[in-house]
């Protein structure tokens, strides 16, 4: 399969807990997203990779989220400290550049932060 | 204020309807895509428009830039089309998403 995978599927964990998820895009891809979505509403951008740079953070990113892409291939999402309302989805996304260029999207990584 | 406002929020139809989503936008955009999420979280990304129409099988999607509005119409419509349709609009390097329309088709 060559689409986007993300791991895990789901999470559990308890608050105040450090979780990572991990995204690999298709492999020719340059550009890889971060988004978060909840319950009944669309995905909210957090973050962009244009290869293995980090061009761009969404304002909902806190200082307890990171991101990396070390070799501009996989890329891997760290949360901090989990608060109850980290729980969502979390989408990753890739395309070849951006602008008008097709959005592959990963089946999500469900956080549930008990 | 949403940049990107999608209707109806929810829609049930029986198998065989002609089905419209509109989504309006209030920022400059370069692209916009329709996709499609089913109840697993799953998206696939339907059509990417920059100007006129696209058809793919039963589905068609317009754009008209100087109103900011898209449509996306779904023909003879299946259950299997029972998804969340979501409009997403790029402008620069950011991605917007409506919060999607639910539609549900009935056998």
């Amino acid at each position: 399969d060559t689409g986007v995978s993300q791991n895990p599927r789901h999470k559990i964990t308890k608050r105040g807990q450090n979780v990572t998820f991990r995204c690999d895009p298709i492999s020719e891809h340059n550009r890889l997203y971060w988004y978060r979505q909840t319950l009944g509403q669309g995905p909210e951008f957090l973050t962009y990779f244009q290869n293995e740079a980090q061009l761009e953070k969404s304002r909902l990113l806190s200082d307890r989220f990171s991101a990396e892409r070390p070799k501009g291939s996989f890329s891997t999402l760290e949360i901090q400290r989990t608060e109850q309302g980290d729980s969502a989805m979390y989408l990753c996304a890739s395309s070849l550049n951006g602008g008008q260029t097709k959005l592959f999207f990963g089946s999500g990584t469900q956080l549930s932060v008990l | 204020k949403n940049e990107v406002e999608q209707s109806p929020q929810n829609l049930t139809a029986q198998e065989g309807e002609f089905i419209t989503i509109n989504c309006s936008y209030s920022v400059g955009i370069s692209a916009l895509h329709w996709l499609q999420q089913h109840p697993g979280g799953g998206i696939v990304s339907l059509f990417m428009l920059s100007s006129g129409k696209k058809k793919h099988g039963r589905l068609i999607a317009t754009i008209n830039i100087q109103e900011k509005h898209s449509s996306l119409h779904i023909t003879a419509s299946h259950p299997r089309d029972s998804a969340v349709y979501i409009c997403a609009v790029i402008t620069g390097n950011q991605f917007y998403f409506g919060t999607g329309t639910s539609l549900t088709v009935i056998p």
